[in-house]
């Protein structure tokens, strides 16, 4: 059974930091990986999308690596902002279905 | 585009009533997802529709849990006989075939007195 995790469960910086969540997951069979940021009360945001035979996908200061060997994701945050604060979630797509699994997500507070 | 709405934004019943939301994805997309969030936890998948097709439902579903999408457009999820356990976020996202992005909807925060 596929299983998501994302540690730590929450981190505070201060503004400026370059910063890493980490997103591990115990099967290699997937078909794709995205990253999302969630604020509080509201939907989800897509940031980046990592196909599984992608390593890497950049958008501005977001990066995120995929490494499916060793069942470990990893967004980059450069010069962390204020407004980067909310809940960052990793979801997987299960090769051969339409399920996605996401894990509990890293609550990033970056202080000013 | 105007993205992905749900409505209602929030409902609350009463134990045992019966209740439904409603997805309207984003227009050309014909990949619909529901998805159930609890406070702490991140989104578990519920079911997957392409087009007017329900192509996965989770087992975690009971038989108190439907959702349909008549003619690939809109969807709805009712839940019926609810439970205080249903109380939740009900997040709706959509899709296109082939660039796999999800989107949003703003959720349906239920509450089950």
């Amino acid at each position: 059974k596929q299983e998501v995790t994302q540690i730590p469960a929450a981190l505070s910086v201060p503004e400026g930091e370059n910063l890493v969540l980490n997103c591990s997951f115990t099967d290699s069979a997937i078909y794709n990986l995205q990253w999302f940021r969630q604020d509080p009360g509201k939907g989800l945001t897509s940031l980046l999308l990592i196909q599984s035979s992608q390593r890497e996908q950049t958008s501005g200061r977001l990066n995120a690596s995929l490494d499916k060997s060793s069942g470990r994701s990893t967004l980059y945050i450069a010069a962390s902002q204020p407004g980067d604060s909310a809940t960052y979630l990793c979801a997987l797509l299960e090769g051969g279905t339409y399920k996605y699994i996401f894990g509990t997500g890293t609550r990033l507070k970056v202080l000013a | 585009d105007t993205g992905v709405s749900q409505d209602p934004r929030h409902k609350i019943t009463k134990r045992g009533q019966n209740v439904t939301f409603r997805c309207d994805p984003i227009s050309e997309h014909n990949r619909l997802y529901w998805y159930r969030q609890t406070l702490g936890q991140g989104p578990e998948f519920l079911t997957y529709f392409q087009n007017e097709a329900q192509l996965e439902k989770s087992r975690l579903l009971s038989d108190r849990f439907s959702a349909e999408r008549p003619k690939g457009s809109f969807s709805t999820l009712e839940i019926q006989r609810t439970e205080q356990g249903d109380s939740a976020m009900y997040l709706c996202a959509s899709s296109f075939s082939g660039l796999e992005t999800q989107y949003f909807g703003p959720g349906t925060r239920l509450l089950v007195l």
